[in-house]
């Protein structure tokens, strides 16, 4: 089974803090993907990575950075956290094969900024 | 540009009634179509996927039909359980080439839960 796991499951930072969640992925998938979920706006792409030190940004990469230096691994940062950057946070890892494109996602981390 | 547009939620149903959560979308190009669900306390998981017209996909009792005319990917169950309970994410995915990379577009969540 593919497993994406991430560094924690609850981080409480205050603001003005540098905040790093890190992701990885065990089943040597080319894309990789952070979200985060609001209620009421479901689930909206910041980054995504479709190879080692390849990054776009998505839809709302603002206020936020990524690092992929290895292909198992992409980190998402806060270079200075806010209140508004409360939120859940989601990666995700995806083959890029036509009809293999299920997205496979990790448990979350639940960010309160202070 | 692409958008997904679900029901609005909350949905409530008792143990055993029928299911319907309306999806429609927006696309430059032809979509793939999933449906994921998020159970408490997890990630998203994918429920079903159709990736052309008419086309219909259907896992654990649940299916959709990929409606092109209609621009529709309604999930339905004929008989909900309490283990049902989650929140459900229609979402879409380009398959044209260029920058798409895989991304996927979600619609905004429904919350389905189910009393016995």
């Amino acid at each position: 089974d593919v497993k994406v796991t991430q560094s924690s499951r609850y981080l409480v930072k205050r603001t003005g803090e540098k905040v790093f969640l890190e992701c990885v992925q065990d089943m040597d998938h080319e894309n990789m993907f952070w979200y985060r979920q609001d209620p009421g706006l479901g689930l909206r792409l910041i980054y995504f990575s479709y190879d080692v030190k390849m990054k776009e940004k998505g839809d709302i990469p603002e206020g936020y950075s990524v690092s992929r230096e290895k292909k198992e691994r992409f980190s998402l940062i806060l270079e200075s956290a806010s209140t508004n950057q409360t939120s859940m946070y989601l990666c995700a890892s995806s083959l890029e094969w036509v009809g293999q494109e299920t997205q496979y996602f990790g448990p979350g981390t639940r960010l309160l900024v202070l | 540009g692409n958008s997904v547009t679900q029901m609005e939620g909350p949905v409530t149903l008792s143990e055993e009634a029928f299911l319907t959560i309306n999806c429609t979308y927006t696309a430059t190009g032809y979509p793939s179509l999933f449906w994921y669900v998020q159970y408490p306390g997890e990630g998203l998981q994918l429920l079903l996927k159709a990736t052309k017209a008419d086309d219909k996909g259907s896992n654990k009792g649940f299916e959709a039909t990929y409606r092109k005319e209609t621009t529709s990917f309604h999930l339905e169950k004929g008989s909900v359980q309490v283990s049902d309970s989650a929140v459900y994410f229609c979402a879409l995915r380009i398959n044209a080439g260029g920058t798409s990379y895989g991304k996927l577009t979600f619609g905004q969540g429904t919350i389905l839960t189910v009393h016995p």
